[in-house]
């Protein structure tokens, strides 16, 4: 069974910084591109950030651009976010995502984990 | 990168059938055909309803459908049912490479 579990959010204060982490499991994980995706309290989903499979080439939501930077270690079968320079609009669950095709585009997330609360507030 | 735009809430009674719409750009929606809807229950992850515009994952009851036309892109739900009340929202890849969601529709099953 695919599966994705999210790990390292919690209370921050703002201009503070967090590692996020997604592990997975139930497919082959290089092949999948993987994103973040965050829903602040009561509000919408927003695309936070995307990866390819070889996590050469990374994409970014104007908003996080400069501040998060997000990796894959596809030994360890794990995705992750670096979050720097928090402000409290970015409180939100994070949830990474999995592609839903071996392909060289993210636009479709066939598996979600569960997801990360980071709050940021002094 | 600004939000597709989609009704804030639509209501419909048991068996009816609800629509609803996802507005982008030739950026956006009007120049892919990647456009995907998930279904958010509350306290719950999102779960991909329809993908590449109008195809079903396996699992996915057929009372869905998807279409576009031009810069929109449409969710129909048909045989309303109770379980079906939720939010939902539209996806879409754009021009940058990069991924765009709508702002969600919150569906009420009277």
């Amino acid at each position: 069974e695919v599966h994705l579990l999210e790990s390292g959010g919690g209370l921050v204060p703002p201009g503070g910084s967090l590692r996020l982490s997604c592990a997975a499991s139930g497919f082959t994980f290089s092949n999948y591109a993987m994103s973040w995706v965050r829903q602040a309290p009561g509000k919408g989903l927003e695309w936070v950030s995307g990866i390819l499979g070889s996590g050469a080439t990374t994409y970014y939501a104007d908003s996080v651009k400069g501040r998060f930077t997000i990796s894959r270690d596809n030994s360890k079968n794990t995705l992750y976010l670096q979050v720097n320079s928090l402000k409290a609009e970015d409180t939100a669950i994070y949830y990474c995502a999995k592609e839903d095709t071996s392909s060289d585009y993210v636009d479709t997330f066939d598996v979600w984990g569960q997801g990360t609360m980071v709050t940021v507030s002094s | 990168q600004s939000a597709l735009t989609q009704p804030a809430s639509v209501s419909g009674s048991p068996g009816q059938s609800i629509t609803i719409s996802c507005t982008g750009t030739t950026s956006d929606v009007g120049g892919y055909d990647f456009v995907s809807w998930y279904q958010q229950h509350p306290g719950k992850a999102p779960k991909l309803m329809i993908y590449e515009v109008s195809n079903r994952p396996s699992g996915v009851s057929n009372r869905f459908s998807g279409s576009k036309s031009g810069n929109t892109a449409s969710l129909t739900i048909s045989g309303l049912q109770a379980e079906d009340e939720a939010d939902y929202y539209c996806c879409s890849y754009t021009s940058s490479s990069t991924v765009v969601f709508g702002g969600g529709t919150k569906v009420t099953v009277l």
